[in-house]
């Protein structure tokens, strides 16, 4: 199975600064058609997890566009360009270039 | 306006079976697949498996394979999502999500409210 790290674990940001997640794979997310099959997820307390980022960099319906995405291959990153209190919860980056799609450890964003 | 949504919260005794229901509306259901999530108390989610509701194709996780068993009811817009030989490692929330294809990408853009499972004895 492929194995998902992101960083940090915790991330702690002030209000209206920036924020970015790392998300590494173990091998290659890149698929045939030339996409990155690397989505990244929002979970907000006692919520579902909602959709923000798929393959790689396309932000899903509805997303601001203060969320970007980015990366290739083994290594993407989430970025957020000014946080805001909505933004707490839990981003989870996962790969669906093979099953089992697998889901990185989640990184708790809290707001200082 | 899409809409999932799930049955609701479960208590189960070791070596039972689970049944979750999801009923799909506000889109054409047979276009889609229907993917399966489980999300242990303070844990990543977990991929379990998805159906393709057109022709009923099925993918499930080695980790399931041999208890897992996914379903759909065209007519009545449901999937179902069926665990055997339950065990306390099986508690936590199990979601169901829709997605497109391969090709599309395998992202689920939809997510049900999630139904909290409890296995006890």
């Amino acid at each position: 199975d492929i194995v998902v790290t992101q960083s940090p674990l915790s991330l702690p940001v002030t209000p209206g600064e920036p924020a970015s997640i790392s998300c590494r794979s173990s091998q290659s997310l890149l698929y045939s058609n030339g996409y990155n099959y690397l989505d990244w997820y929002l979970q907000k307390p006692g919520q579902s997890p909602q959709l923000l980022i798929y393959l790689g960099s396309n932000r899903a319906s509805g997303v601001p566009v203060r969320f970007s995405g980015s990366g290739s291959g083994t290594d993407f990153t989430l970025k957020i360009s000014r946080v805001e209190a909505e933004d707490v919860g839990i981003y989870y980056c996962i790969q669906t270039v093979q099953t089992p799609f697998i889901f990185g450890q989640g990184t708790r964003l809290e707001i200082k | 306006q899409v809409h999932l949504v799930q049955s609701g919260a479960e208590v189960e005794r070791p070596g039972a079976s689970l049944k979750v229901f999801c009923k799909a509306s506000g889109f054409t259901f047979t276009n889609y697949f229907i993917h399966w999530v489980r999300q242990a108390p303070g844990q990543r989610p977990e991929w379990m498996g998805w159906i393709h509701v057109g022709n009923g194709d099925t993918k499930y996780s080695q980790k399931f394979q041999g208890r897992i068993i996914l379903t759909r009811d065209t007519s009545a817009t449901t999937a179902h999502m069926q665990l055997s030989s339950l065990t306390s490692e099986d508690t936590g929330t199990y979601y169901c999500a829709r997605g497109l294809g391969a090709v599309s990408g395998w992202h689920f853009d939809n997510w049900g409210q999630g139904t909290h499972v409890t296995v006890s004895s």
